[in-house]
């Protein structure tokens, strides 16, 4: 496989519900993140791991909780979601460096609705 | 206050013209630039990316950046039905942090 694959491609949980979004990017880059898109609001970044260490919590609800085992798999586990969690949730990777940013690649995202 | 502006649209153009879509950003700081192309139903994807200023062009897509002020663009030369999709503004101010607009939804007219 090549670029950045996500699964699942769609999730409906419940509110109760515990599961995990997985990303595994084939492209070699040292950092990964998590976005969240939801309607007519502009991507908005929850998390960026960086060489498997975390560099950026964007303020996110402690009721997601990111992953990274290494640099090419990232994780995002769920629990006790609400309704309004309800969005694409994507991962990208980069070749990250220190000043400025590379361009990300974008997985296929996973479709979360929560009921 | 928000740190990337663009106009939602849609934006209508005719199959052939060109399509200019338009970027403020509010953070002088910023050292990257980039248009991303979402169609519907599927995540983003690369178009351009931009660092100084001027012009960058690749084959019909040229992106155009002003820092002075603060302003970014990017132009579809002989658009294409194809093209039609919501194009995304992004732009970074510093290690990895990027910034996204709420994108601009274009419309190519056969």
């Amino acid at each position: 496989e090549t670029g950045v694959t996500q699964t699942p491609r769609h999730l409906v949980m419940g509110m109760t519900n515990k599961k995990s979004l997985k990303c595994e990017q084939h492209l070699g880059h040292n950092a990964m993140y998590w976005y969240k898109q939801s309607a007519k609001k502009p991507l908005e970044l929850m998390f960026v791991y960086s060489l498997e260490e975390r560099v950026e919590n964007n303020s996110v609800p402690s009721r997601f909780s990111p992953e990274c085992p290494n640099s090419s798999h990232l994780f995002l586990h769920l629990h006790t979601l609400q309704p309004e969690d309800s969005a694409l949730y994507l991962c990208a990777s980069s070749q990250g460096s220190t000043g400025g940013s590379s361009p990300l690649h974008f997985g296929n995202g996973t479709r979360l609705t929560v009921t | 206050q928000k740190e990337v502006e663009q106009n939602s649209g849609p934006l209508s153009v005719p199959e052939g013209a060109i399509a200019s879509l338009n970027c403020t950003y509010s953070d002088r700081g910023s050292q990257s630039f980039f248009w991303y192309r979402q169609y519907s139903g599927k995540s983003p994807e690369l178009i351009m990316f931009i660092y100084s200023n001027g012009d960058k062009e690749d084959g019909r897509f040229t992106a155009q950046l002003n820092k002075a002020s603060q302003y970014v663009s990017l132009l579809i030369r002989d658009s294409q039905p194809s093209d039609s999709a919501t194009y995304l503004c992004a732009v970074s101010g510093g290690y990895q942090k990027v910034t996204f607009g709420t994108g601009t939804k274009l419309q190519v007219i056969p």
